[in-house]
């Protein structure tokens, strides 16, 4: 099974700080790998699918990059609604393959 | 407006059997692969359950792996997620996800979840 850390498991910022979060695999995933935010009470909501690709309607200040085993998700000027926690996702093109980061708290 | 909303959630005794439910509106239902998803209190997301479009093929995580069933009714927009012999590490707030198009593995619409206790 493919395993995922992210660090830092949370980080203190403020407004118009610029946010990286990074989410490492045990094995390359070939830019198989999502990022969703998570605000206290919610659920996840998808921001970042195939490493790089910005859903409709989410900021254009985040942004994701990588390959191979390292991937980031990077957030260009913390806005007020973005405090929440984010989290990886790899997938390897089968139903079981997914797995989810341990989660990375702004705060 | 594409929507998940689940329900079924609540107290029960370990070993125990519990049905939920996640009913979908705003889509076309029966074309989307769905999901269940878990978060146990203040940790993180586990994947748990996946089911086809047509509910012909069927995945789940080892953890609930011969306790947990899922299914679904396309005619009434629905999903299913059958639980039995509950423990106390199943205690967890269960998401349905749709699964969204294209060639990623991406949750692209979650419903607000349902919460499942399981104690004594």
């Amino acid at each position: 099974d493919i395993q995922m850390t992210q660090s830092p498991s949370s980080l203190s910022a403020s407004v118009g700080d610029r946010v990286t979060i990074t989410c490492q695999a045990s094995q390359d995933i070939t830019k198989s790998l999502n990022w969703y935010q998570q605000k206290p009470g919610k659920a996840p909501s998808l921001l970042i699918s195939a490493a790089s690709d910005l859903e409709i309607g989410v900021p254009s200040r985040f942004s994701g990059s990588g390959s191979g085993t390292d991937y980031t998700l990077t957030i260009r000027s913390l806005q007020p609604e973005d405090f929440a926690t984010y989290y990886c996702q790899q997938y390897d093109h089968n139903p079981l393959g997914v797995t989810f980061g341990p989660g990375t708290k702004v705060d | 407006e594409e929507e998940l909303v689940e329900s079924g959630g609540r107290l029960i005794q370990p070993g125990r059997s519990l049905r939920l439910s996640c009913a979908a509106s705003g889509f076309t239902f029966n074309i989307y692969e769905m999901n269940w998803v878990r978060q146990a209190p203040g940790k993180g997301l586990e994947w748990i359950s996946y089911i086809s479009s047509n509910g012909n093929n069927v995945y789940y995580a080892d953890s609930v792996k011969g306790r947990f069933t899922v299914s679904r009714d396309n005619a009434k927009n629905s999903l299913y997620l059958q639980m039995n012999n509950l423990r106390a590490d199943d205690t967890a707030l269960y998401y349905c996800a749709r699964r969204g198009v294209g060639a990623s593995i991406a949750f692209d619409i979650w419903g607000q979840g349902t919460m499942v206790t399981v104690s004594s």
